[in-house]
């Protein structure tokens, strides 16, 4: 079965980088674009970026252009989102989510940036 | 920047039928797809393509569009459908998301 398993809730100090992984299996890494998902703490939901594990081609959302880089390593069909010159604001639940519709998402990661 | 615009809220008894609608320009134009969201839990699919449903999720849930704006039924909710449920829509590969409508089922 498809499965997205990210990796495990990170604190991190302002100013620094987090980087988040999203191993995907059941299906062919490369077929489906993966999509980066935030969450705040009761709030909507916000799309970061999306890349083409095949190409690696990506496309980040405006807000976080210079901020946000999506790579992935095909050998081990995973994905990364990697966040710098993180902010309080920041703090949130980030979740991969298979391309185009968005039918697979991963369980989520807690990001929390705090002093 | 496309914008899609949801009630913040929708209240129904169970067997009731809960209609909730997502409106924005971009909506003419590109399919519209919803997620259900539980507290504590990832976002599930529950119709694509404006109207299609992946396998597994329950035919009381449809999907419509007419112009502008899209709408998710449950027809006949029952108190497991309580959860927030976002639009979102895709142009030119980005992701827009609504701001999410919480349905009550009591």
């Amino acid at each position: 079965q498809v499965q997205l398993v990210q990796s495990g809730a990170e604190v991190k100090k302002p100013g620094a980088s987090v980087k988040v992984s999203c191993k995907a299996s059941g299906y062919t890494f490369t077929s489906y674009d993966i999509n980066w998902v935030r969450q705040a703490t009761g709030q909507g939901l916000e799309w970061m970026g999306w890349m083409n594990p095949n190409s690696g081609n990506t496309g980040y959302a405006q807000k976080f252009q210079g901020r946000v880089t999506m790579t992935r390593n095909t050998s081990i069909s995973t994905a990364y989102m990697e966040l710098s010159s993180l902010r309080s604001e920041d703090t949130a639940v980030y979740y991969c989510a298979r391309g185009p519709y968005g039918d697979y998402w991963g369980q989520g990661t807690l990001v929390t940036v705090s002093s | 920047s496309y914008e899609l615009t949801q009630p913040s809220s929708v209240s129904v008894s169970p067997g009731q039928t809960a209609r909730i609608t997502c409106s924005g320009d971009v909506l003419a134009k590109k399919y519209a797809r919803w997620f259900q969201q539980k507290p504590g839990q990832a976002p599930v699919l529950v119709i694509y393509k404006d109207s299609e449903r992946p396998s597994g999720i329950p035919e009381r849930f449809s999907g419509s569009s007419s112009g502008t704006t899209v709408t998710l039924t449950i027809s006949g909710a029952q108190v497991e459908d309580e959860a927030d449920y976002y639009c979102y829509s895709a142009a030119d590969n980005n992701w827009v998301f609504g701001g999410g409508t919480k349905l009550t089922v009591l």
